[in-house]
């Protein structure tokens, strides 16, 4: 699986957009790119992913560059809740040769402040 | 309600035991995965599994044992080999094969004294 960097850290004014950057420089065309958050002591709970073209949902946009290479999560309005670590992973969908792994790095811990 | 459900939430023991945590789904998925977090530390990747009686080590699975005899089930045994058992240890699964994203569990917070 490609790795992926992040920034360690970021902060945030309550009720403006959450800008969170990742890069995986070293992705292959069958890699999707996922983004998941932790709020303290609890369990990664999913985001949104994508393969190459924008994605939206309920919680979230992803931004992926046209050459893969990085992508940006946007939480549009951002409240005190939002403050959590945000994982950026990229991974293949197949089940062949390892496949099936999903590998996190350190994450990016977002503080949204009032 | 379907789920993933990890257990104790919290579990102490001794140090030179034996301690089995448990991850059962009801979701019907085909892999499970057991990472390890350590504090203000992201996850790693100790094992996983794509399907019944099988499993692959992650990263760190010195120290650590699994099974996966039946499809909603994939304990994780921390054996006294395991140099720094103390941890928080989440469960996920997935559906399997294709555009999927995993779910995970609460996690158990060992404390090995």
């Amino acid at each position: 699986d490609a790795k992926t960097t992040q920034p360690t850290s970021m902060d945030c004014a309550e009720g403006r957009a959450a800008n969170l950057p990742c890069n995986h420089s070293t992705i292959s065309g069958n890699e999707y790119v996922y983004w998941y958050r932790q709020i303290h002591s609890q369990g990664p709970q999913y985001i949104i992913h994508g393969l190459k073209n924008n994605e939206t949902n309920e919680m979230a946009s992803l931004i992926i560059t046209e050459d893969r290479k990085s992508s940006t999560l946007i939480l549009p309005h951002a409240t005190l809740r939002d403050t959590a670590v945000y994982y950026c992973i990229v991974r293949d969908h197949g089940f062949g040769n390892q496949g099936g792994k999903l590998i996190f790095g350190q994450g990016t811990e977002l503080s949204v402040k009032p | 309600d379907g789920g993933i459900t990890q257990s104790p939430k919290y579990l102490f023991r001794k140090e030179g035991q034996n301690v089995t945590l448990s991850c059962e789904q009801n979701l019907n998925h085909d892999a499970m995965y057991w990472y390890r977090q350590d504090p203000g530390q992201g996850l790693r990747l100790i094992y996983y599994s794509q399907i019944v009686n099988d499993f692959q080590k992650g990263d760190i699975a010195e120290g650590y044992s699994v099974s996966r005899e039946k499809k909603e089930s994939f304990p994780l045994t921390v054996t006294s080999a395991q140099k720094n058992p103390t941890a928080f240890y989440l469960c996920a699964s997935r559906r399997g094969q294709g555009n999927t994203e995993a779910f995970f569990g609460q996690g158990t917070r060992l404390t090995v004294v």
